[in-house]
């Protein structure tokens, strides 16, 4: 079964750090690009960060461009997310998502397969 | 970065009926790089469309997807009550990728 499971939120001080990992399983995960979209509470989806198959296209949103690094370790079927700088409205849901359709693509796509999801809360 | 417009902000339809959602980008792009998906409050989204007309896997072809450079539509020929959601559009040609706002869909 096709699965990706996110971890490492929780709650953090404005201008604290979270690392979010990634653990995919059931697909061949160094094929496929991953990227991060997150959703504040009651609100739409934002793209965060990705990153193809072999790491050497890597996209952020100007809102955490210098602020958040994205990072795979195929080894591991695993993805990252290092959150620095943390502001208040980066409060919000982080989803983990992949590519599944297109392997080894040179850009980023759409993504078919989502986790479920990791709440990360910036508040003093 | 390219800015999606959605329109309507929310559509009041009945299970029957046909869906027409739009999504309109701030400057055209070449490719059809293109994706609409649904989300249901609690889940995470699902998508839909992509390559701006083809169906994702196990999308029933009742959902249909069309357009190109800056004018994109999202048509649900006979919508049914698992239907009703929100939908997002998504341009993934350009750096920072960009989701609309969403057009929520609600029973009428």
């Amino acid at each position: 079964e096709v699965e990706l499971v996110e971890s490492g939120g929780g709650l953090v001080q404005p201008g604290g750090s979270l690392r979010l990992s990634c653990a995919a399983s059931g697909f061949n995960f160094d094929d496929c690009d991953m990227q991060w979209v997150r959703q504040a509470p009651g609100r739409g989806l934002e793209w965060v960060s990705g990153l193809t198959w072999d790491s050497g296209h890597i996209g952020y949103a100007d809102s955490v461009k210098g602020r958040f690094t994205i990072s795979r370790d195929n080894a591991k079927n695993s993805l990252y997310l290092q959150m620095n700088s943390l502001r208040t409205e980066d409060t919000g849901l982080y989803y983990c998502a992949g590519s599944l359709s297109v392997p080894k693509s040179l850009y980023f796509y759409a993504v078919d397969v989502w986790g479920p999801g990791t709440t990360v809360t910036v508040s003093s | 970065e390219i800015v999606l417009t959605q329109s309507p902000g929310t559509l009041s339809l009945s299970p029957g009926q046909r869906a027409t959602l739009s999504c309109r980008a701030s400057q055209s792009f070449s490719g059809n790089y293109f994706a609409w998906y649904q989300q249901k409050p609690g889940q995470a989204p699902r998508l839909l469309i992509y390559d701006s007309s083809s169906r994702a896997i196990g999308i029933p072809d009742r959902f249909s997807g069309s357009g190109s450079g800056t004018d994109f539509t999202l048509t649900i020929s006979r919508l049914e009550p698992d239907d009703f959601a929100v939908y997002y559009c998504q341009q993934y040609g350009y750096s920072p990728l960009t989701f609309g706002q969403g057009t929520r869909l609600e029973i009428k």
